[in-house]
């Protein structure tokens, strides 16, 4: 089946280290999205890319970093610039072909600071 | 930045009431609306969405929302609400940034009692 795979599901990290989340996706889509995910907070845009080796930040870029060197992953990388990295992340793909394409999401990484 | 609001983030309430959940945005151009779910340990899912034509949409599981376009406004309804309705609710705006590029509320926590 086509979908999105995010791993791990459950992340710890020490304060001070820098953590890659990973995101799959065999949809063949061209766009992907990493989200932020607080109580009471809705959705938070981290990044996005719309195409290989090309990327932009979205909202609350600062303490994250991406990289889309295949059009299947966009990996992104909690930085110890991120003064409060404890949240539930997200990411979403979908087609960038017209402006209304559904995302499609991902179950998600739960990342705790130990 | 586009604005997405949703009022009353929790909403408790029996099976059978009906429910009505707001979402107002902050474009006055042609936006394309989306109304996503996250049911209790599930993905999101895409619950219905606007892009033009009849401004009352119908989604999956019985929900429908109407675009009001002088009012900035995409409501979601649902005549009688069943026990597996329980979950979060976003709204989410796509508009003014020339790709696929959301911007989500912060959802309606709702929980239905049997």
């Amino acid at each position: 089946d086509g979908g999105i795979t995010q791993s791990p599901k459950y992340l710890f990290r020490k304060e001070g280290q820098n953590v890659t989340l990973s995101c799959e996706q065999n949809l063949n889509h061209d766009a992907m999205y990493w989200y932020r995910q607080d109580p009471g907070q809705g959705l938070r845009l981290i990044y996005y890319s719309q195409i290989v080796n090309d990327f932009q930040k979205g909202d609350i870029a600062e303490g994250y970093s991406v990289s889309r060197e295949k059009k299947e992953s966009f990996p992104l990388t909690v930085t110890s610039a991120q003064k409060n990295p404890t949240a539930f992340y997200l990411c979403a793909s979908n087609k960038e072909t017209t402006s209304n394409q559904p995302q499609h999401f991902g179950d998600g990484t739960r990342l705790s600071i130990l | 930045a586009q604005s997405v609001s949703q009022h009353n983030h929790h909403v408790i309430l029996s099976e059978a009431a009906s429910l009505e959940l707001g979402c107002n945005y902050s474009y006055g151009g042609t936006v394309n609306l989306f109304w996503y779910v996250q049911y209790p340990g599930q993905h999101l899912q895409l619950l219905l969405k606007y892009f033009s034509g009849d401004p009352l949409v119908k989604g999956i599981k019985g929900f429908e929302a109407e675009f009001i376009k002088s009012k900035f406004s995409f409501n979601l309804r649902k005549p009688s609400v069943q026990w597996s309705d329980t979950a979060e609710y976003f709204c989410a705006v796509n508009a003014g940034y020339g790709n696929n590029r959301l911007a989500f509320g912060k959802g309606n926590q709702v929980v239905v009692i049997p």
